[in-house]
């Protein structure tokens, strides 16, 4: 079935440094989401993005924290710069439709651990 | 602002036997729940989505929602050692952005062969 695709896998970064976690999306879906899982922690929204502009983002989404999809290419999570809390595992989702009875559920990547030293 | 709570944190059941996991939440006005399951590393899978009171069956994943008590539950029948897995519970509003989920802490569910 269809995948949303998240690169790397892992990262290992400085603090300070900026990070860009990329994710490739299902080919038709048009809502793009952001949630991040510190570890042992419950999953949580960061942000969702629909026709090229952030709709809602959440508290964590701090101002360090931006998001973009240029042209149709991969949706991205860019952290400039990061910090020691920044370390989590993120995950990208994605969907064809965010509301209506029948809309089918978000789909999830594998995530991508982000480990900031 | 919205809370959703699982119960319990890990549960252990043999394997064929019913297992049942429980959720709740604190804003009366959801309307889109969501199971999900995540093995160890992997991405998260979808299980069983339910909109309205009752239940909805998918394979063998059965859903019960009972919006009056804020609760939703999932039961899976004849659960097997690939099922072993953390089972998270999703909120969200059907007419306002579905995919911002809410989700709880997860139940960690093994299955004993």
């Amino acid at each position: 079935g269809p995948k949303v695709l998240q690169i790397p896998s892992h990262q290992i970064i400085d603090m300070g440094q900026m990070v860009t976690l990329n994710c490739d999306p299902v080919s038709n879906h048009l809502y793009f989401y952001w949630y991040k899982q510190i570890l042992g922690q419950q999953m949580e929204f960061l942000v969702n993005f629909y026709n090229g502009k952030v709709m809602e983002k959440s508290k964590l989404f701090k101002d360090q924290f931006s998001v973009e999809r240029p042209d149709g290419s991969y949706f991205t999570l860019k952290i400039q710069p990061t910090a020691l809390e920044d370390s989590a595992v993120y995950f990208c989702a994605s969907s064809l439709g965010d509301r209506g009875p029948g809309n089918q559920a978000p789909l999830f990547g594998e995530g991508t651990r982000l480990s900031v030293l | 602002q919205q809370k959703v709570q699982q119960s319990p944190e890990s549960l252990t059941v043999s394997e064929g036997a019913m297992a049942s996991l429980n959720c709740t939440f604190s804003d009366g006005t959801s309307n889109n729940f969501r199971w999900y399951r995540q093995h160890s590393a992997k991405g998260l899978e979808v299980l069983v989505s339910i909109f309205s009171d009752g239940e909805k069956e998918e394979g063998r994943f059965t859903a019960h929602l009972n919006r009056a008590n804020l609760h939703v539950s999932l039961h899976i029948r004849e659960p097997q050692p690939s099922d072993s897995a953390v089972y998270l519970c999703a909120v969200s509003i059907m007419n306002y952005n579905q995919g911002k989920l809410i989700f709880g802490q997860g139940t960690k569910l093994s299955i004993k062969p």
